[in-house]
């Protein structure tokens, strides 16, 4: 089944402790993503990958660190997680960048709790 | 990414036609429009796509008129399941992408 599969869905943690979000797709798409989803704020991009070794700042990116040493795995870092981190995250992936590839597809979310 | 304007919500009842406009006048020449929904606590989902005039798949329709300064997503005799938050976005190229706060749709039995 085609999917985008993030791991874990649920996390509570403390205030410095480094944590790792993971996110794989089975599609073989070039494209990834990482958003969060905050009340009244609506989807805001955190960083983005066009390939392999290649990412981007999205609008929010302070506080967090990416990288996309393989195609299917691009893993969201918090080095030192912070309460205003708390919120409901989301990977996503598409075929490409460019209309009509950019479809994006989500994965189930992740809800982060930073005490 | 072209700055969109939509409403923050709608109410319809069960059965009714719902059409929702986002404005987009500083849309580019290569840009496409997009439509997701959203379900609380679930990842968007892609609805439709369309560049101009008119586009119509199994779920929506999606109106364009001639100077792509907005479009309009319509929804044909809605369902209590379509309660949700519909977004549209407008790019030539998703690499930094920008969602928006949406409309949030309440159909009322």
């Amino acid at each position: 089944e085609a999917q985008v599969t993030q791991n874990p869905r649920y996390l509570i943690t403390v205030t410095g402790k480094k944590l790792t979000v993971t996110c794989s797709q089975n599609m073989n798409h070039e494209y990834m993503s990482w958003y969060r989803q905050d009340p009244g704020l609506g989807l805001r991009q955190i960083y983005y990958s066009m390939n392999v070794e290649v990412t981007d700042k999205g609008d929010v990116p302070e506080g967090y660190k990416v990288s996309r040493k393989e195609k299917r795995n691009f893993p969201l870092i918090l080095e030192s997680p912070s309460p205003n981190q708390t919120s409901l995250y989301f990977c996503a992936s598409s075929l490409g960048s460019r209309p009509p590839h950019e479809t994006q597809y989500f994965g189930p979310g992740t809800r982060l709790l930073v005490l | 990414l072209a700055k969109t304007t939509q409403p923050i919500s709608m109410d319809s009842y069960e059965g009714q036609e719902v059409n929702i406009t986002c404005s987009h006048n500083n849309i580019a020449t290569n840009d496409y429009i997009t439509w997701y929904q959203q379900f609380p606590s679930q990842g968007p989902r892609f609805i439709i796509q369309g560049y101009k005039t008119k586009v119509t798949n199994e779920v929506a329709s999606l109106f364009i008129p001639a100077d792509r300064k907005s479009s309009t997503l319509s929804l044909p005799r809605v369902s209590l399941s379509d309660t949700a938050v519909y977004y549209c976005l407008v790019g030539g190229g998703y690499q930094k992408v920008t969602f928006g706060t949406g409309t949030k749709l309440q159909v009322i039995p």
